[in-house]
């Protein structure tokens, strides 16, 4: 068990440039999750999976935000056009199909800074 | 719709004395509880959870929780805080562990040696 891996770690884009990150969750794990957290603020709920399905997503999933998941395994977010208000940490999750231990595993997450 | 709301935003204890982090919820339906807690520069991690077993919770690194119904509460208390102890802790509300959670605003917890 290695843990959800994010990457990158950082990232530091001028405004209107368009990023793309990464998540790997835990091996088994079949429910993948995005969170935003703003300093001084608890994360916030984006977009999840189960498998290659996107299952819900968040009303602050802007047009400009994509997540994929294609095969299952690990996950993409996608931010076209940044703004300056895109700046935040974006947190990664990962669970248990449901019936077992079901919490959710965090990742490390990727600071995004916008200038 | 569900929320949390932590109700201070700092505490402040001196080290081996009890902490109490206070924590309200709403929601519609039973709800499944948890506290997760953030230390500078690392992920969130789990600390317990509450899904309508017992209603005292044992986490981990000697934390408790209680779920109380009638007062919508689920308060995290340790008997002595160590210099570790001193994060930011998040409560938080779900319909279940592997549906999207939703956090509060956090505590941050000091700890004076």
């Amino acid at each position: 068990d290695t843990g959800v891996s994010q990457n990158p770690r950082h990232k530091i884009t001028k405004r209107g440039q368009n990023v793309t990150f990464r998540c790997d969750p835990i091996s088994e794990h079949n429910r993948l999750y995005w969170y935003r957290q703003t300093l001084g603020q608890g994360p916030e709920f984006l977009t999840y999976f189960q498998n290659e399905a996107q299952l819900e997503k968040s009303r602050l999933l802007s047009d400009r935000f994509s997540a994929e998941r294609p095969k299952g395994s690990f996950s993409t977010l996608e931010i076209q056009r940044t703004e300056q208000g895109d700046s935040a940490m974006y947190l990664c999750a990962s669970s248990r199909p449901a019936g077992l231990n079901y919490e959710q595993y965090f990742g490390p997450g990727t600071r995004l800074t916008v200038t | 719709a569900q929320s949390v709301t932590q109700l201070d935003s700092h505490v402040s204890v001196s080290e081996g004395t009890p902490v109490l982090l206070r924590c309200n919820y709403s929601s519609s339906y039973s709800p499944s509880l948890f506290w997760y807690v953030q230390h500078p520069n690392k992920g969130l991690q789990l600390l317990l959870k509450y899904t309508s077993a017992a209603t005292l919770v044992k986490g981990i690194n000697g934390f408790e929780a209680e779920f109380k119904k009638s007062e919508t509460s689920f308060h995290l208390t340790k008997p002595s805080a160590h210099m570790s102890d001193a994060a930011e802790y998040f409560c938080v509300v779900s319909d279940s562990g592997n549906t999207p959670l939703v956090f509060g605003k956090g505590t941050r917890l000091s700890v004076i040696a």
